[in-house]
């Protein structure tokens, strides 16, 4: 079957450095990732998306890298703030209409002040 | 901000008994999904909806789970019986028709489900 991992359980940076989450899948059909990230007692929240035929993609703050060779996703945050601090998963979305999302274990950041 | 929003927060209950896991998806949303998060764990697809019928699910979503979308509003989660291993959150999500192949779906806060 179809998973989606993450290389490190945790990540602690200072406040203003740069982040580096990274997520390791192995269908190699997968179309489609979402970056999610889940703060304390809530739901995950879509932070940034890519399709499988880029290979990256930039919102605010946040840049998702996607290395279809060697199966790799990664999540770049710049500057990275206290509230960055929460769970970070990847997931990879079902090619069909129900488009049901297939998460990874996550990463825990810890931004110290 | 439309919201998707969930209740009970936090529901108890005792091995065997039903319990129902309500959610209100964002009202223009046409896809519903349900997941499940056992603690220190990753989120677990349950099953998703459209067109009210079940569109796919998961080997979790066996003959002790079903979903119904009685009103037009409400998205219901339902376990028949529920077992210890049942203890969880459960988030609703839910999702307009796919922009451009994009999937932005939109999470609840969740209810935390314990099974005594």
């Amino acid at each position: 079957g179809e998973s989606v991992g993450l290389h490190l359980p945790t990540l602690s940076v200072q406040e203003g450095d740069n982040s580096i989450i990274n997520c390791a899948y192995s269908n190699s059909a997968s179309d489609y990732f979402i970056w999610y990230k889940q703060e304390s007692g809530k739901g995950p929240q879509f932070i940034i998306d890519i399709r499988s035929n880029m290979d990256k993609r930039q919102g605010q703050r946040v840049t998702v890298l996607l290395n279809k060779t060697v199966k790799h996703l990664s999540l770049q945050i710049a500057a990275t703030q206290p509230g960055d601090s929460a769970v970070y998963f990847c997931a990879e979305i079902s090619n069909t209409n129900a488009g049901k999302s297939t998460f990874g274990d996550g990463t825990t950041l810890t931004v110290k002040p | 901000e439309p919201e998707v929003t969930q209740t009970p927060s936090h529901q108890v209950t005792q091995m065997g008994q039903e319990v129902i896991l309500r959610c209100v998806p964002i009202s223009n949303h046409l896809y519903f999904y349900w997941y499940r998060q056992i603690l220190g764990q990753k989120v677990e697809f349950l099953v998703s909806f459209y067109n009210n019928e079940i569109s796919e699910k998961s080997e979790i979503f066996d003959d002790q789970f079903s979903v119904e979308r009685p009103d037009g509003s409400n998205f219901t989660l339902k376990i028949r019986s529920t077992k210890l291993e049942d203890s969880a959150m459960y988030f609703c999500a839910s999702q307009s028709l796919p922009g451009q192949g994009r999937y932005e779906q939109y999470f609840g806060p969740g209810t935390r489900l314990t099974v005594t």
